[in-house]
């Protein structure tokens, strides 16, 4: 199954320490959105990348969070000093071409970070 | 702001036609209409999404209202592992999610 990977699924952190969340998307496709889900509500975007580029941001947190999708190997969002807000489930989705709404993404199973 | 607004939660009998409706009064002439599902501990699942005209897949068929402010996901037979939350999303001509509300949470009664 050539789905899209994240991991880990669980993760536990302690206040202060950093979170680093991975995800490689399906094969062929080099377009990677990252959403937050808090329980009980729906996804909430947070950043568009392609290879080496980030395309939109608007949805990230200015200070501690920070996304990337290199060249080689996953894209990576990584959350500095995490606080117990940052607890949630993040999802990555990935889409083959350049932005277009008629393509669906497809979405990873999720992280399910928890701030101790 | 794009919005969409659908019921918290549905029943329906298994085997049973289910009909999934949404309201997106400020959707743009260029806003597509996807329909995900999510099962609980995992990711959004993609069931079909259309522009104007209605749409059939594997999954489901989407109903289209002639002036796009409401779409309807229709399940034909309905069955226990069709039950999910239902999320009608608006995505723009450029990819980007517009709206990601609370979703319709769908229980199938055997």
């Amino acid at each position: 199954n050539a789905g899209v990977m994240q991991n880990p699924r669980h993760l536990v952190r302690r206040r202060g320490q950093e979170a680093r969340l991975r995800c490689s998307p399906m094969k062929g496709h080099s377009h990677v959105y990252w959403y937050r889900q808090l329980p009980e509500e729906g996804l909430k975007f947070m950043v568009y990348l392609q290879k080496e580029n980030i395309i939109d941001e608007s949805g990230m947190p200015k200070e501690r969070f920070s996304a990337e999708f290199p060249k080689e190997g996953p894209s990576i969002l990584r959350i500095q000093q995490v606080v117990r807000g940052d607890s949630a489930a993040y999802f990555c989705a990935s889409s083959p071409r350049q932005g277009q709404g008629n393509q669906p993404q497809h979405f990873g199973d999720g992280t399910r970070l928890s701030i101790l | 702001d794009a919005k969409t607004t659908q019921p918290n939660s549905m029943e329906s009998n298994e085997e049973e036609p289910v009909h999934l409706p949404c309201n997106h009064s400020t959707i743009s002439g260029t806003d597509y209409i996807h329909w995900y599902r999510q099962l609980p501990s995992q990711g959004p699942e993609y069931v079909i999404h259309g522009l104007t005209s209605n749409v059939n897949n594997r999954m489901a068929s989407l109903a289209i209202a002639e002036d796009r402010k409401s779409s309807t996901l229709i399940l034909h037979r309905a069955t226990l592992r069709d039950a999910a939350v239902y999320y009608c999303i608006l995505f723009d001509n450029a990819g980007n999610m517009l709206t990601f509300g609370g979703g319709t949470r769908l229980m199938v009664k055997p």
